[in-house]
């Protein structure tokens, strides 16, 4: 089963631009981590946020947690055309296991 | 740093035949991970181990599924009499878990996954 919903689906920006993406899960969380996936290919580890941290940054990433609400947005910032990727939230909820999304697929137009 | 490596990348086989997959994780990391992705889809658990023990396995995972990790090591992934609907992306990941998080799941570290094409 998937608990975490992202959105939107798809998003199609220019080169520079800011990208928003946002997260939505069910049930109570440990932490909830973000991943990059380039088309066909494994996945790699972006940022974790803990449940009781409300935001963290990295580079050019921007992670905020809204436990009361139970969503996550990443927002990348100044985008470059590398970052054309499907993004996947993953929630972590003492389960041994991830719990993931459909993810939102960006696509950074030059 | 050799990451986790995944054999084979691509297996395109016929309904009814066998197939096994092989992750070799990061050396020093504890904990191993399968999942499965379809297109357009997030990555479906299947099943988790610590060291050598299978602690975890999805209901999703039917009997046709297996999969091992003897000595704690590598791990291979066995699907028998595949099916069309076993088409998927086979997905490897190993973390290495600090006893004082307990249940807490860290970073996963991926490789870049097995695609299974079944004809």
């Amino acid at each position: 089963s998937q608990q975490g919903e992202e959105d939107p689906q798809a998003l199609s920006i220019q080169e520079g631009e800011n990208a928003t993406m946002n997260c939505s899960y069910k049930t109570s969380i440990n932490n909830l981590q973000w991943y990059r996936q380039n088309s066909g290919r494994g996945l790699v580890h972006l940022i974790l946020i803990r449940s009781n941290e409300r935001e963290k940054h990295s580079g050019r990433l921007r992670v905020t947690l809204d436990t009361s609400k139970k969503s996550s947005s990443l927002l990348i910032t100044a985008s470059r055309a590398a970052d054309t990727a499907s993004y996947f939230c993953a929630t972590d909820n003492s389960n041994y296991q991830l719990i993931w999304g459909a993810g939102t697929k960006l696509i950074i137009k030059p | 740093d050799t990451g986790v490596s995944q054999d084979p990348r691509h297996k395109i086989t016929k309904r009814g035949q066998n197939v096994t997959f092989r992750c070799d994780p990061i050396s020093e990391h504890n904990r191993l991970y399968w999942y499965r992705q379809t297109l357009g889809q997030g990555p479906e658990f299947l099943t988790y181990f610590q060291n050598e023990a299978q602690l975890e396995k999805s209901r999703l995972l039917s009997d046709r599924f297996s999969a091992e990790r003897p000595k704690g090591s590598f791990s291979t992934l066995e699907i028998q009499r595949t099916e069309q609907g076993d088409s998927a992306m086979y997905l490897c990941a190993s973390s290495q878990a600090a006893m004082r998080r307990g249940l807490s799941t860290g970073e996963l570290f991926f490789g870049e996954g097995s695609r299974l094409t079944v004809l």
